[in-house]
């Protein structure tokens, strides 16, 4: 079964730092980019971030860039986003997705998410 | 950046009625060379993920009922599902591809029975 599971998420202050990780099964996962888009309370989509098939080329949302940094392990099937000096303006719900396609920016798999709450 | 817009922000239909959804682009998501709109569906049921419905603007993907329906080119785009069932009670989502990054979606459409 295509599955994604994520992982890490909590309740850290502002200014903090967390890290998420999302682990891959089912698929070939090097053949893929991956993704994280999140979704604030109540709110919409926004992506956040991709990362190529071997890891060579990162993109991010402009609201997170120099914040936060995607990463990949191919021997481990597994993608991470670095969050650091985290702001409220952050707490959402980080649903890892996989990319289709050559640029990866269709997202045919979701995973269930791990929620991220920015609070003092 | 490309903004999305989607219309209207919500709409109650009666069962085995049909539900049009609107997306409409800032600027063109065609790309020439190959004459393809990059432009996707997502549905969202409450307290799951989103799932792909659609991408290239009409093209469905694998196992998505065929009640389900992408059409539009260039800025302007819908989303019909010919008879509302029951199960798609849902928020749908529009997504431009053409520019990324960033990819942008549009804010949603939330679809309730009448």
């Amino acid at each position: 079964e295509v599955q994604l599971v994520e992982s890490g998420g909590g309740l850290v202050q502002p200014g903090g730092s967390l890290k998420l990780s999302c682990a891959a099964s089912g698929f070939t996962f090097s053949s893929h980019r991956m993704n994280w888009v999140r979704q604030a309370p109540g709110k919409g989509l926004e992506w956040v971030a991709n990362i190529k098939q071997d890891g060579s080329d990162k993109y991010y949302v402009d609201s997170v860039k120099g914040r936060f940094t995607i990463s990949r392990d191919n021997a481990k099937n597994e993608v991470c986003l670095q969050m650091n000096s985290l702001r409220a303006e952050d707490t959402a719900l980080y649903y890892c997705a996989r990319g289709l396609g050559v640029h990866g920016y269709v997202f045919d798999i979701w995973g269930q998410g791990t929620m991220v709450t920015v609070s003092s | 950046d490309i903004v999305m817009t989607q219309s209207p922000d919500s709409l109650a239909v009666s069962l085995g009625e049909r539900a049009t959804i609107n997306c409409k682009s800032s600027q063109s998501v065609l790309y020439n060379s190959n004459n393809k709109n990059y432009l996707a569906w997502y549905q969202q049921k409450p307290g799951q993920p989103p799932k792909l419905l659609i991408y290239w603007a009409s093209t469905r993907e694998s196992g998505v009922p065929d009640r389900f329906s992408g059409s539009g080119s260039g800025t302007d785009f819908t989303l019909t599902i010919s008879s509302l069932q029951a199960e798609d009670v849902a928020v749908y989502y529009c997504q431009q591809y053409y520019n990324s990054p960033p990819p942008a979606f549009g804010g949603g459409t939330k679809v309730e029975i009448k």
